[in-house]
Order: C-alpha cells, then sequence, then structure tokens
C-alpha cells in the first residue's frame, strides 16, 4: 500500500460548490502539507501542519481550508471553487526529525473547476 | 525574493547518452538543495540533498554538484534510461523555517529509443 494516499485522484466540479480533498499517511509523520502546481509554474505552498494542533498558512492560502483530523490525516478544502483553482495538488509528509525537510508526496488529485 | 531556474526547461536525448541540468538560485541564507523527480501523473520524489559543505552527491546513475560560491547547482544523469523520462525538480531551502522552501518549475527530460 501506498505511504501517502489522496482521494480523490480526478474531480471536475463547478463554480461555487464546496470541494474536499483528502490526504492520508501511513508514515508516522508529524508534518504534512498541501500544494498545487501549474503548468509553468513551481510547487507552492498551500497549507502546512506541524501536529495536529498546530495549522499554518502557506504562499498561497487564500481561498483554501484544512483540517487536520488527526495525525495521519489532513484535508483541503476550497469552499467555493473557482476556475483559476484548477491545477494538480498535492499532499506530503515529513518527519519531525526528518533530514532537511525531505517531503513525501502522495499521487496527487488533478481538479477542474468549469 | 528568493528564486529557484532552472535550464533547459525541456530536453530530449537518446537512450545511453548522458545530460546535465542546471539549477541556479538565490535563495538566502543557504540550508540545503534537494533534487526531485517527477514521474509523468506522481509525485516528486528526493533524489539528493546537498548541504552547504558538500560538492557532490551520487545516487546511482545520478550525480548531483553545488557551487555555494556561484548559487550553482547541477544533477548529471549517466547513461539515461527511458526510465529516466520525468520532470527533474530543485528545490532549495533557506535557514529559518519550513516556509522558507522554494521549488523550481523543473526541467522536463523525454529520454527516446
Amino acid at each position: 500500500d501506498a505511504d501517502v494516499t489522496q482521494t480523490p485522484r480526478n474531480r471536475i466540479t463547478k463554480t461555487g460548490k464546496r470541494i474536499m480533498l483528502e490526504c492520508s499517511q501511513t508514515k508516522g509523520h508529524d508534518r504534512m502539507y498541501w500544494y498545487r502546481q501549474d503548468p509553468g509554474l513551481g510547487l507552492r505552498l498551500i497549507y502546512y501542519s506541524f501536529d495536529v494542533k498546530d495549522i499554518n498558512k502557506g504562499e498561497i492560502s487564500d481561498g483554501y481550508s484544512v483540517s487536520r483530523q488527526a495525525q495521519a490525516k489532513f484535508s483541503l478544502s476550497l469552499e467555493s471553487a473557482i476556475p483559476n483553482q484548477t491545477a494538480l495538488y498535492f499532499c506530503a509528509t515529513g518527519g519531525r526529525t526528518n533530514d532537511y525537510n525531505e517531503q513525501f508526496f502522495g499521487p496527487g488529485t488533478r481538479l477542474t473547476v468549469l | 525574493k528568493n528564486q529557484v531556474e532552472q535550464s533547459p526547461q525541456s530536453l530530449i536525448i537518446l537512450e545511453g547518452k548522458n545530460c546535465t541540468l542546471q539549477c541556479n538560485y538565490t535563495v538566502s541564507p543557504f540550508s540545503n538543495l534537494r533534487w526531485y523527480k517527477q514521474d509523468t501523473g506522481r509525485g516528486p520524489v528526493s533524489l539528493t540533498i546537498m548541504t552547504f559543505s558538500e560538492n557532490t552527491k551520487s545516487n546511482g546513475r545520478y550525480t548531483a554538484t553545488l557551487d555555494a560560491d556561484t548559487k550553482q547547482s547541477s544533477l548529471h544523469i549517466t547513461a539515461s534510461q527511458l526510465s529516466d523520462s520525468a520532470s527533474y525538480i530543485c528545490v532549495v531551502s533557506a535557514r529559518g523555517g519550513y516556509q522558507k522552501v522554494t521549488f523550481g518549475i523543473g526541467t522536463k527530460l523525454q529520454v527516446i529509443p
């Protein structure tokens, strides 16, 4: 089984709809992250969490919210999706004593907002 | 502003040939530089990490170099294989907390038979 899983893998939705992307990990890591990837741009950090009670905004948090339900689960929500949120979304994990911030990425969720 | 620039944006090489990918950065104060490989439709996977004091590090057919003075890194792939076809992403971290991680756009490599 994959260490970091994301659901759904693909999603098409309409403008204004609420969307939740889910991430689960079996690596036992404390740290979890959400990124988006757009063509021609590098991965950009949306939110990150260093433990269940710690949530931090990243570079591009506007329009997104997150929930850290447990050490192993970190979900990303788009309260009212808009077309420019069409992107590839990645969840990643890292350990507290992790070697220089190494990230372990999930397979990604391709989201299309019409 | 911290920036990471990679070149070329894309590259096509014949199977068995070598290639070198470049990464220039302006991240400061520098902590470490990591190269990731991202296969199409998958998340990135770490290949190597280099800290300030390291000049060269190898991982199989992948060799990364770092010149901290000129703020340049390269990733050399030897005897390329079809499975090397992927995007290669340079990621540079600054000291001072996780938010200070900057991703390059990546170099898309295609290895053809």
